[in-house]
Parts: C-alpha cells; sequence; structure tokens
C-alpha cells in the first residue's frame, strides 16, 4: 500500500526566502506525481505535474523535482510572497490505470511579509 | 485546460434530509470521477470512484446506502448524502482528469453543515 508522507507539516516563513517541501512515497512504481495548493476552504488547484519519466518540471517561480528511486519529490518556492500562504500537498498517482491518487498530510506554509 | 465545476459551493440542511452534490466536466468527458472528503486541517480522504454508466466502488468504511453517487453522463456525477446528521458535516471535493497522462483537476469543493 503506498504511503505518502510530506515534512515539514507546517513552516512560518519572512517574505522572500526561497523554500524547499519535501515528499516521500514508499512505492517507486508510480504513474506520476502531482502538487496542488489548498486555500482555507477551497479546492484544491494544480501547481505542477511530473511524468515518472520526468525529473523535474517548472512554472514560474515553482519548480517539482522527482527521484522515483529514492521515492522522493521536493518543491522549490524561491522568492517566496505572502500570496503563497496556503496548504501544499503532494499526490502520487499510481495503481490500477493509474487511478489511485494518495496524498500526502501536506505543508501549510504561512509566509510573513 | 480541464475545468470541473461543483455545486453547491456550500450548503445547510436540516438533520433528517438528504443534499445532492453535482460535480460536471466542463470541456472534457470523464468515464471516471472521484469524491473525497475533507475534515478540518487533515488531507482527503477518499470516498468512492464513480463509474459512468455502472455503479460506483467504495471505500472501506464508506455506506453505499448513506453516500449515494450516480454518473449517469460523460460530464456529470452526483453525490447524495442521504438522511444527514451532524456527523455528516465535512468538505466534500470531486476530481476528475482528462486522460491517463493528464493530471487530476479537482473541483472547488463543497462545505456541508447539517444542524
Amino acid at each position: 500500500k503506498q504511503e505518502v508522507t510530506q515534512i515539514p507539516a507546517a513552516l512560518s516563513v519572512p517574505e522572500g526566502e526561497n523554500l524547499v517541501l519535501n515528499c516521500s512515497f514508499t512505492d517507486s512504481a508510480i504513474y506520476n506525481l502531482q502538487w496542488f495548493r489548498q486555500d482555507p476552504g477551497k479546492g484544491l488547484t494544480s501547481l505542477l505535474l511530473i511524468q515518472s519519466s520526468q525529473r523535474e518540471q517548472t512554472s514560474g517561480r515553482l519548480n517539482a523535482s522527482l527521484d522515483k528511486s529514492s521515492g522522493r519529490s521536493t518543491l522549490y518556492i524561491a522568492a517566496s510572497q505572502p500570496g503563497d500562504s496556503a496548504t501544499y500537498l503532494c499526490a502520487v498517482i499510481g495503481g490500477n490505470a493509474g487511478n489511485m491518487l494518495t496524498f500526502g498530510g501536506g505543508t501549510r506554509l504561512m509566509v510573513k511579509p | 485546460g480541464a475545468v470541473v465545476s461543483q455545486h453547491p459551493s456550500w450548503v445547510i440542511c436540516k438533520s433528517g434530509t438528504s443534499v445532492k452534490i453535482e460535480c460536471r466536466s466542463l470541456d472534457f468527458q470523464a468515464t471516471t470521477m472521484f469524491w473525497y472528503r475533507q475534515f478540518p486541517k487533515q488531507s482527503l480522504m477518499l470516498m468512492a470512484t464513480s463509474n459512468e454508466g455502472s455503479k460506483a466502488t467504495y471505500e472501506q468504511g464508506v455506506e453505499k446506502d448513506k453516500f449515494l453517487i450516480n454518473h449517469a453522463s460523460l460530464t456529470l456525477s452526483t453525490l447524495t448524502v442521504t438522511s444527514a446528521h451532524p456527523e455528516d458535516s465535512s468538505f466534500y471535493i470531486c476530481s476528475a482528469r482528462r486522460t491517463l497522462a493528464s493530471g487530476y483537476t479537482f473541483g472547488s469543493g463543497t462545505r456541508l453543515t447539517v444542524v
């Protein structure tokens, strides 16, 4: 059974810092991995999708890496802003036909002005 | 990009009544949709997989008679919480994806409060 762990569970930083959020998973047989952002009381917004054959994806100030062999992914946020404050969720996609989405517990990020 | 619309965004109902939540894929067809439940400050818990034209697959511990799922078309899945009780109060979210290689898109969620 796939297990996904996110570290740290919570993070509070001053504006401008570069951040690394960590995600680890136990079963390396995955289709792909997706990072999401969730604001309080809202749905999930997809940030980055990394296919199993890829090692990283970039979008603006965000960069996500994937190392399947070690069961790790990191989300790098450059020059953090107060608007980045949210919960970040890592989801590993696997199972039959990639229909199984396993979430980590999330990292609650607070960026202080 | 793929868009999933969920309605309503919030609902308050009396104990004992039923509530229907809709999940629509707006610009793609989804033979499979997923329903999640989320408690405060916790991650998402998969409740069931909704399959177009066939019965939903429920996760262990989820009462299929309490949470009725209907996926009558390629763009619409509904979750009905029957005979709702205060303990059913939660945040319900649906998701779908356009293709096997695409990521998952989530609806905006429905906050259900049973009083």
